[in-house]
């Protein structure tokens, strides 16, 4: 079956622009999540959606990002006024169910340059 | 704070070396994964354990949950280039009534042909 699959794969903005980036996730999923990843490191989480609401949004890093998520299925991060250190991997995964479910499956990412 | 904390971070190898990987972390864990992430792509989940003590083998790769769920190992026999990548340990831990899905720091390894 589809995995899951992120748009744009590469985008490049310029400083004080806003962007969408999509998430649509593995049909059936419940749970979705949106990560970080900064050039060679790890991955910061930024927030989880359990159905179309989101449970925990601790990762955000400021107001200028948020993020939705409609009909239980596609999920958009948007980020305004972006700046540069918002330049990372956007990545996004679901799952089959909820926290403490486990086994995330991840998309190839979106790779946001502010320039 | 829980963290996962790897180690190595970097690890450069010959083709044929064995390594072991490390994912350790002063809180416990109901569960712990290991993920692999290519360059260009998402992590690919490679194995999940759940119970302490428990051991799984995936061809070459064998994982271990520590007895406690606090630490876990992977460990890769006769290392290929097809082994290079980013290695990911994750974790879902309990804090406050609210469960928290943590990644650890990454190693980053490198096989040389």
């Amino acid at each position: 079956g589809a995995g899951v699959s992120q748009s744009p794969s590469n985008k490049v903005t310029e400083k004080g622009k806003d962007v969408e980036l999509r998430c649509d996730p593995i049909s059936g999923h419940t749970a979705l999540y949106w990560y970080r990843q900064s050039l060679g490191q790890g991955l910061e989480f930024l927030i989880y959606f359990q159905g179309n609401s989101a449970p925990d949004k601790s990762g955000l890093p400021s107001d200028r990002f948020s993020a939705e998520r409609t009909g239980g299925s596609v999920s958009t991060l948007t980020i305004q006024r972006t700046q540069q250190e918002d330049s990372a991997v956007y990545l996004c995964a679901s799952s089959r169910s909820p926290p403490p479910a486990y086994e995330q499956y991840f998309g190839p990412g979106t790779r946001l340059t502010v320039t | 704070t829980q963290l996962l904390e790897q180690s190595p971070q970097f690890l450069s190898i010959q083709e044929g070396e064995n390594l072991t990987v490390y994912c350790n972390s002063s809180s416990v864990f109901s569960s712990l994964q290991w993920y692999r992430q290519e360059p260009g792509e998402g992590p690919v989940l490679l194995v999940t354990v759940v119970t302490g003590g428990e051991v799984k083998k995936l061809k070459r790769l064998t994982f271990q949950f520590g007895d406690a769920r606090k630490d876990s190992s992977l460990h890769i026999t006769a290392a290929q280039p097809g082994d290079t990548g980013l290695y990911l340990c994750a974790g879902t831990a309990r804090t406050s009534g609210t469960y928290k899905y943590i990644f650890g720091t990454g190693t980053r390894l490198k096989v040389l042909a």
